[in-house]
């Protein structure tokens, strides 16, 4: 079946790095990918997407890279921060009249260390 | 502006004890989706709502039922708890999507566990 999968379950950079988390994703036919961050005892909050016709797109501190060739997607944070340690997940969207239904990918967890 | 609240926020069970969990969006959002979150795992759809008296079964459907009775809020209930369904329950909502991706907004959980 269709799956979308993380390469790395945790992820520790110091503070100041640049974080990369990658995913992989199987369905050819995802029209969005998006990526969610977790902090601990919440509930999953989105930070950026990204349409299957783009290859990068940037957002405040973060850039989502997508590698159509490999089915390869990427969260890329500048200047890790502590507030940043969470765990973070990819998710595939199919745009259907029926609901914008989500594919979650397993999840990496970043700790930052200072 | 509270988002996504959902109550309760911890709740133990026993086997073949029935609930409900609640949730309710002051974003007038039109989707609102139930996820169940377990351990090593992704978020996983359960059931999900197009609109006020829409009802869809999601990914892992099976042992819940849901309703929608009002547009700001979506019910998950358990019939018959049991172990298999000890979790976390997420719900979160969204806007209709016309053109692009509309992103779903969560709230903090219901953690459930049954003995």
């Amino acid at each position: 079946g269709e799956s979308v999968g993380l390469h790395l379950p945790t992820l520790s950079v110091q503070e100041g790095d640049n974080s990369i988390i990658n995913c992989a994703y199987s369905n050819s036919a995802s029209d969005y990918f998006i990526w969610y961050k977790q902090e601990s005892g919440k509930g999953p909050q989105f930070i950026i997407d990204i349409r299957s016709n783009m290859d990068k797109r940037q957002g405040q501190r973060v850039t989502v890279l997508l590698n159509k060739t490999v089915k390869h997607l990427s969260l890329q944070i500048a200047a890790t921060q502590p507030g940043d340690s969470a765990v973070y997940f990819c998710a595939e969207s199919v745009l259907t009249g029926g609901g914008n239904k989500l594919t979650f990918g397993t999840g990496t967890q970043l700790k930052v260390e200072l | 502006n509270a988002g996504v609240t959902q109550t309760p926020k911890f709740r133990v069970l026993k086997t073949g004890q029935s609930m409900t969990l609640l949730c309710a969006q002051d974003m007038n959002h039109e989707y609102m989706y139930w996820y169940r979150q377990d351990p090593g795992m992704g978020l996983r759809l359960i059931h999900y709502s197009v609109g006020e008296g829409t009802t869809a079964k999601g990914e892992v459907p099976d042992g819940y039922n849901v309703s929608r009775l009002k547009k700001q809020n979506f019910l998950l209930g358990l019939e018959s708890a049991a172990p298999s369904q000890t979790s976390v329950y997420f719900c979160a909502s969204s806007y209709l999507r016309q053109v692009g991706n509309q992103p779903q907004h969560f709230g903090d959980g219901t953690r459930l566990s049954i003995l």
